[in-house]
């Protein structure tokens, strides 16, 4: 079946340092959505992501669609402390269902 | 973008035992869903559950065990049947944002610990 993988699996960062994490699959998805789920609560969209190519930014964060339409990257800049949590990316299929990647705990240290 | 309540936040239920979670949302939408986030896990879909129709249910789950109600499109409930240990999760709603494309907007989830 499918399945998205995430890495790294989890990082431990100083505060203002830059973040990179990564979602690859063995599928071809339309739809590359990546969220955030702090402890005790759902995932909260951060940004989506619709063709190819794109490159999408939302104040700290930009993510990037992948060429090959089969992975799919986020990165934050200059972290902060509540930039901490674990982040998912989600693939799109049966044009309303999604699949989890495996998830990116992040961890910031002052 | 919709508010989702769910209900309750969380519960310790005995093993055999059944449980409705109750998920609201603000507007009405159509397709309404429900996931299972085992301890420390990704979120895994169990099924989606349209107003009017029967629930559909990904592979490894069904309707004896995870029996789905949707009476209108703001409410949904999910039962966790017959519970044992392994049913330990966190169980959360979402809904498609509509004209959002594809996004769907999460509850807070609900927490259960079976004893």
């Amino acid at each position: 079946g499918q399945q998205l993988n995430q890495s790294p699996q989890s990082m431990f960062i100083q505060e203002g340092e830059d973040v990179s994490m990564n979602c690859t699959s063995s599928s071809i998805f339309n739809t590359w959505l990546w969220y955030k789920q702090d402890p005790g609560e759902g995932p909260v969209l951060l940004i989506a992501l619709y063709k190819a190519g794109e490159l999408t930014s939302n104040g700290r964060l930009t993510a990037q669609f992948g060429i090959t339409r089969k992975d799919s990257f986020l990165n934050i800049s200059a972290s902060i402390p509540s930039d901490v949590g674990i982040y998912f990316c989600a693939g799109v299929y049966n044009t309303d269902k999604l699949i989890f990647g495996t998830g990116t705990r992040l961890q910031v240290f002052p | 973008s919709a508010v989702i309540s769910q209900k309750p936040s969380r519960d310790i239920c005995q093993r055999g035992t059944s449980l409705t979670i109750q998920c609201q949302v603000d507007s009405q939408v159509t397709m309404m869903f429900w996931y299972r986030q085992q301890p420390g896990q990704s979120l895994t879909l169990i099924a989606t559950a349209n107003q009017g129709s029967e629930a559909t249910y990904e592979s490894g789950f069904v309707i004896d065990k995870f029996p789905i109600s949707r009476p209108n499109l703001t409410f949904s409930t999910l039962t966790v049947s017959n519970m044992s240990p392994e049913d330990s999760s966190i169980y959360l709603c979402s809904v498609e944002g509509g004209a959002d494309n594809y996004i769907q907007y999460f509850g807070a989830g609900t927490r259960l610990s079976v004893l």
